[in-house]
């Protein structure tokens, strides 16, 4: 099963809403990845978590507050977002934080911000 | 630094037309590379992989070999179908890190 998932695969919030998205994947990976993707460009990283521990934060607005509860979940917690953080989120997986190996990727959350 | 540039698009084909999707890189180090697909409104699928030089990585039709002497990693497939209209990231990988190249939009026409 080489499956990540994610919820809600689409979500409408206001400026002033708090909203989470998440993400699991059950194949014993132990890095997983917050890509924020927009209309016709690569994904942008975000955040990766390297055995539950944050390991990297590409200057992310505090707006934006990742958690990883445990190795399978990974979490998106939005708090008064911008018009512009409207995209597609993607999760990711990889086995190794360190080493060789391929992403997995979730099929997303479409975000639009009102 | 280290860094994958692919094929500027968007790139329209006839069905059954042999597709070139060129992709180039620097890296440090020994890179792993990767061609990923990204079917509308869907998340990005690992297409192939190659982990070392000279290594040829093949799924669905589509072919791709590490070129270290040309640093190079080309998608290629010899008979693309309307279903293969999609957007491809060529991606490298190295001491962890994952570097995608700017994406290349493929539609086929039948």
């Amino acid at each position: 099963d080489t499956e990540v998932t994610q919820t809600p695969k689409h979500l409408v919030m206001g400026m002033t809403n708090k909203k989470s998205l998440k993400c699991e994947q059950h194949m014993g990976h132990r890095a997983m990845y917050w890509y924020k993707q927009k209309a016709k460009k690569p994904p942008e990283l975000m955040f990766v978590y390297s055995y539950e521990k944050l390991s990297i934060n590409e200057s992310v607005p505090s707006r934006f507050s990742p958690e990883c509860p445990n190795s399978s979940l990974l979490n998106l917690h939005l708090h008064a977002l911008q018009p512009e953080d409207s995209a597609l989120y993607l999760c990711a997986s990889s086995q190794d934080p360190h080493r060789v190996g391929e992403q997995y990727f979730g099929p997303g959350t479409r975000l639009t911000v009102t | 630094g280290d860094s994958v540039t692919q094929m500027e698009g968007p790139v329209t084909l006839s069905e059954e037309a042999f597709l070139t999707i060129n992709c180039t890189y620097t890296a440090t180090g020994y890179p792993s590379l990767f061609w990923y697909v990204q079917y509308p409104g869907e998340g990005l699928q690992l297409l192939l992989k190659a982990t070392k030089a000279d290594d040829k990585g093949s799924n669905k039709g589509f072919e791709a070999t590490y070129r270290k002497e040309t640093t190079s990693f080309h998608l290629e497939k010899g008979s693309v179908q309307v279903s293969d209209s999609a957007v491809y990231f060529c991606a490298l990988r190295v001491l962890g890190q994952f570097y995608f190249g700017t994406g290349t939009s493929l539609t086929v026409i039948p």
